[in-house]
């Protein structure tokens, strides 16, 4: 079955922290991505990756960053958290294949900014 | 400018009732459509992708160019179809990349 987890269901964070999300994925897909989620607004593309090593900013980067040191694990990272980071955060992995290639999700971080 | 429009927020309707999601969308070039399903405390899954031309739990989905529209169907709805249903437009060589609509709240009622 396969596999995308996000390492913490629920987060409650200072303003100003620093934040780490974590996302593992267990299929050896080359393709990992970092959505938000927000009733209203559906999911927004922050940051997406191809390769290790590689990241390429999605839609609405702004505020955050993303590191891939390994083909499977994604972190997205808050540099300076803000309340209006409040949010659903899921992270998708995909294989390499065409435009129609499906994307696996994992269960998503609930991230509340104090 | 690539975008997913889905018009309503809120569906409700009655058991055996027929359901159609609405989904539009802008794109300059041949578009690759799919609906993803979000049932309540599960992740975020494909439902099925305009490609595949399949049905899935009764679900089908027509592209039409013409209207720029990727409604979603069913003729006679489930309570188990309640969910959270988004339309997302392919927006990378990869699979993955989506620009996704607001979302659509389906209720079936009993």
């Amino acid at each position: 079955d396969v596999k995308v987890t996000q390492s913490s269901r629920y987060l409650v964070k200072r303003t100003g922290e620093k934040v780490f999300l974590e996302c593992v994925q267990d299929m050896d897909h080359e393709n990992m991505f970092w959505y938000r989620q927000d009733p209203g607004l559906g999911l927004r593309l922050i940051y997406f990756s191809y390769d290790v090593k590689m990241k390429e900013k999605g839609d609405i980067p702004e505020g955050y960053s993303v590191s891939r040191e390994k083909k499977e694990r994604f972190s997205l990272i808050l540099e300076s958290a803000s309340t209006n980071q409040t949010s659903m955060y899921l992270c998708a992995s995909s294989p390499t294949g065409g435009w129609d290639t499906e994307a696996f999700f994992g269960q998503g971080t609930r991230l509340t900014v104090v | 400018a690539q975008r997913v429009t889905q018009p309503e927020k809120l569906l409700s309707v009655f058991k055996g009732a027929p359901v159609e999601l609405k989904c539009n969308y802008s794109y300059s070039g041949s578009p690759e459509l799919f609906w993803y399903v979000q049932y309540s405390r599960q992740r975020l899954q494909l439902l099925l992708r305009h490609i595949s031309r399949e049905s899935i739990k009764g679900f089908t989905a027509d592209l039409n160019k013409g209207e720029t529209s990727f409604h979603l169907k069913k003729p006679f709805a489930q309570e188990e179809d309640s969910a959270m249903y988004y339309c997302a437009l392919s927006v990378g060589n990869q699979g993955g990349k989506l620009i996704f609509g607001q979302g659509t709240e389906l209720s079936v009622k009993p």
